[in-house]
């Protein structure tokens, strides 16, 4: 089993370009979670989802910031017209059902310079 | 939404000595209480887990221990190593009684072993 495995591990955007960042979780795992990390700090919740839907979206900006997890491929995190403060480690995390068991990816380092 | 407490925030033992981190929440509807460990650059991973109906797990040099009562629980980790530096986040259930939402992560304890 390959784990959760997020790409690319390390992405630089210039202000106003779209980040996209892709995770596919482990095999057998449903759910998916998308959390952000800005150094030095914890993991925000931003978004949880199941195949083809959003169940909770509660901790992503309600601008520039979309999520989906299509019947067929990854889960896509996709940030438009990014800005400075967007730069930081974004975690990707399945899980079999609920919660619990959180399996996380390496992450995804994005910069906007 | 639950509310999670992480305490210390950075924490440095001699080597060989025991380290100690607490968590606090708000929802005592809360069922499920991980600890994760991220070593710098790395992914958090899960080291170990209690469910509420015991209340200590123990796993080699690691144990969490939980007071459902005083809603906290506590990471132990005994004979520290240099390996054991690292940043630990204690989480609970986003929703009560059963975590649909994923977790909610305390901001963090910095471990620093010292040689």
């Amino acid at each position: 089993n390959a784990g959760v495995m997020q790409n690319p591990r390390h992405l630089v955007r210039r202000r106003g370009q779209e980040a996209r960042l892709r995770c596919s979780p482990m095999k057998g795992h449903s759910h998916v979670y998308w959390y952000r990390q800005l150094p030095e700090e914890g993991l925000k919740f931003m978004v949880y989802l199941q195949k083809e839907n959003i169940i909770d979206e509660s901790g992503m900006p309600k601008e520039r910031f979309s999520a989906e997890f299509p019947k067929e491929g990854p889960s896509i995190l996709r940030i438009q017209q990014v800005v400075r403060g967007d730069s930081a480690a974004y975690f990707c995390a399945s899980s079999p059902s609920t919660g619990e068991l959180l399996h996380f990816g390496n992450g995804t380092r994005l910069t906007v310079t | 939404g639950e509310n999670v407490e992480q305490h210390p925030s950075t924490l440095s033992v001699q080597e060989g000595d025991s380290a100690v981190i607490k968590c606090t929440y708000s929802d005592s509807a809360s069922n499920y209480f991980p600890w994760y460990k991220q070593e710098l650059g790395k992914r958090p991973q899960l080291i170990i887990d209690i469910r509420s109906n015991v209340g200590e797990k123990k796993d080699q040099r690691i144990a969490v221990t939980l007071n459902k009562t005083a809603k906290h629980f506590s990471l132990h980790i005994t004979e520290t190593q240099p390996e054991d530096s690292a940043v630990y986040f204690c989480a609970v259930p986003a929703a009560s009684g059963g975590g649909a939402d994923g977790l909610t992560f305390g901001k963090g304890t910095h471990l620093i072993i010292q040689p």
